[in-house]
């Protein structure tokens, strides 16, 4: 199985900054990789997928890169409801795999 | 308004069974590949099984094989997850996600809330 890793595990924060979140992949995945946003008892959202196409109505200020074993999701400037989890997951292969997720908490 | 609901979930008895059930609206059911994501107390998101439009071929993780099988109405547009010898391990919120993309960029982009599975003496 593709073993996926985020750093950092958990972040703080404040309104305004500007936030990365880095996801690496045990194996290539070239492009096959999706971010996703997910609130405390909450129905993960869809933020990027191909690494770097925005989902539609999702903002701007989100922007995702990289490709092979390497990704890196960008919060341009944090927003109040952007307080979330954050996963990487990749749909190279089956079993499809996600990271383990990385916490943005209010600083 | 396109949206998946789950139901069925419950607290049940190591070695028991339970059947999930995920109805699907606002879009044409049939055309779409299916998914089930669990996601244990405090933890993060597990993929568990996908199915493809037609019922004709489905993936299972290992930590399910065997023991979870799922399937699909597309006459009901409804999505099923029936779970067998289930383990205290298996306690989690099933969520049922659609699958979308093209030309294997798939992604999962209509997600529902999830039940709630727990095993439990």
């Amino acid at each position: 199985d593709i073993q996926m890793t985020q750093s950092p595990s958990s972040l703080s924060a404040s309104v305004g900054d500007r936030v990365t979140i880095t996801c690496r992949a045990s194996q290539s995945i070239t492009t096959y990789l999706n971010w996703y946003q997910q609130k405390p008892g909450k129905a993960p959202k869809l933020l990027i997928y191909i690494a770097s196409n925005l989902q539609s109505g999702v903002p701007s200020r989100f922007s995702g890169s990289g490709s092979g074993t390497d990704f890196t999701l960008t919060i341009s400037s944090l927003q109040p409801e952007d307080f979330a989890t954050y996963y990487c997951q990749q749909s190279y292969t089956t079993p499809w795999t996600f990271g383990q997720g990385t916490k943005v908490e209010i600083k | 308004e396109v949206q998946v609901v789950e139901s069925g979930g419950g607290l049940v008895q190591p070695g028991g069974s339970l059947r999930l059930s995920c109805a699907a609206s606002g879009f044409t059911f049939s055309n779409y590949w299916m998914h089930w994501v669990r996601q244990a107390p405090g933890k993060g998101l597990v993929w568990v099984t996908r199915i493809n439009t037609d019922g004709s071929s489905t993936s299972y993780a290992d930590s399910v094989k065997g023991r979870f099988t799922i399937s699909r109405d597309n006459a009901k547009d409804t999505l099923y997850l029936q779970m067998n010898s289930l383990r205290a391990e298996d306690t989690a919120v099933y969520h049922c996600a659609r699958q979308s993309g093209d030309y294997y960029y798939y992604n999962m982009d209509v997600w529902g809330k999830g039940t709630t599975v727990t095993v439990s003496s």
